[in-house]
C-alpha cells in the first residue's frame, strides 16, 4: 500500500523568506497527490494538488512539485507570511478515492 | 456555503460511556469520510461512504467504532463502550465523486477519562 512521509518534522523560516516542505512516497502508482495546511484547533484545509502526468503547479504563492523518478513531492511557499505558520501535511491517493496522509511538518515563522 | 459541520466540538466523557459523533457533509458531495488524529499515528482514515453506503471500514479500529449514514447530509461514528485510548480528534470531510479533493470539518475533540 501507500506510505507517505515528511523528511522533517518542523521548519522554521524567517518572515518573508521563501519556504520549501518535503514528502516522499511509497507507491509509484499513485497518480494524485494533495497538499493541506492544518492550523491549531482547526481541520486541514486543501492547499494545492498536483496529478502525476504534472511536475508542477503553482497556485497563489505555493508551488507543489512532483518528482516521480525518486517519489518526491515538494510544496513552496513564496515570501512566508506569519499566517503561514500551520502544520502541513502531504498524501497521496492510494485506490478510487482514499487518501493517505504523511505525518506533518509544523512550519514556524520568524519575525 | 457551509462547509462540512461537525458536532459536538468538544466531548469529554466517562470509560464506559457511549459517545456519538455528528456530520452534516457539504451539500451535493457524495463521498463521506471519517478520520481520526492522533500525536502517535497521525490522520488515519476510518471508514467512508460513498452515495450512504459504507465502501470501505478498514481503518474502524475495533467492534466498539460503528459509523452510519442514513441519509446523504447526515453521518454518525458511534464508539460503545468508550475508553481512555479512544481520545483523539475525529474529522468528517466529504468529497465529490468527480475529485480527489477532500474537504474537513473543524473536528470534533474527544477526551476519554
Amino acid at each position: 500500500g501507500e506510505s507517505v512521509g515528511l523528511h522533517l518534522p518542523t521548519l522554521s523560516v524567517q518572515e518573508g523568506d521563501n519556504s520549501i516542505i518535503n514528502c516522499a512516497y511509497s507507491n509509484s502508482a499513485s497518480d494524485y497527490f494533495i497538499w493541506y495546511k492544518q492550523e491549531s484547533g482547526k481541520g486541514p484545509q486543501f492547499i494545492i494538488d498536483i496529478r502525476s502526468n504534472m511536475d508542477k503547479r503553482q497556485g497563489q504563492r505555493v508551488t507543489v512539485l512532483l518528482n516521480k523518478t525518486v517519489k518526491h513531492l515538494s510544496l513552496q511557499i513564496a515570501a512566508t507570511q506569519p499566517g503561514d505558520s500551520a502544520v502541513y501535511f502531504c498524501a497521496g491517493k492510494q485506490g478510487a478515492q482514499k487518501l493517505v496522509f504523511g505525518q506533518g511538518t509544523r512550519l514556524t515563522i520568524n519575525p | 456555503d457551509a462547509g462540512v459541520i461537525q458536532s459536538p466540538r468538544h466531548e469529554v466523557t466517562e470509560m464506559g460511556q457511549e459517545v456519538t459523533l455528528r456530520c452534516k457533509p457539504i451539500s451535493g458531495h457524495d463521498y463521506l469520510f471519517w478520520y481520526r488524529q492522533t500525536m502517535m499515528r497521525g490522520l488515519e482514515l476510518l471508514i467512508y461512504f460513498n452515495n450512504n453506503v459504507p465502501i470501505d471500514d478498514s481503518g474502524m479500529p475495533e467492534d466498539r467504532f460503528s459509523a452510519k449514514m442514513p441519509n446523504a447530509s447526515f453521518s454518525t461514528l458511534k464508539i460503545q463502550p468508550s475508553e481512555p485510548r479512544d481520545s483523539a480528534v475525529y474529522f468528517c470531510a466529504s468529497s465529490l465523486s468527480t475529485s480527489e479533493t477532500q474537504y474537513f470539518g473543524p473536528g470534533t475533540r474527544l477526551l476519554v477519562l
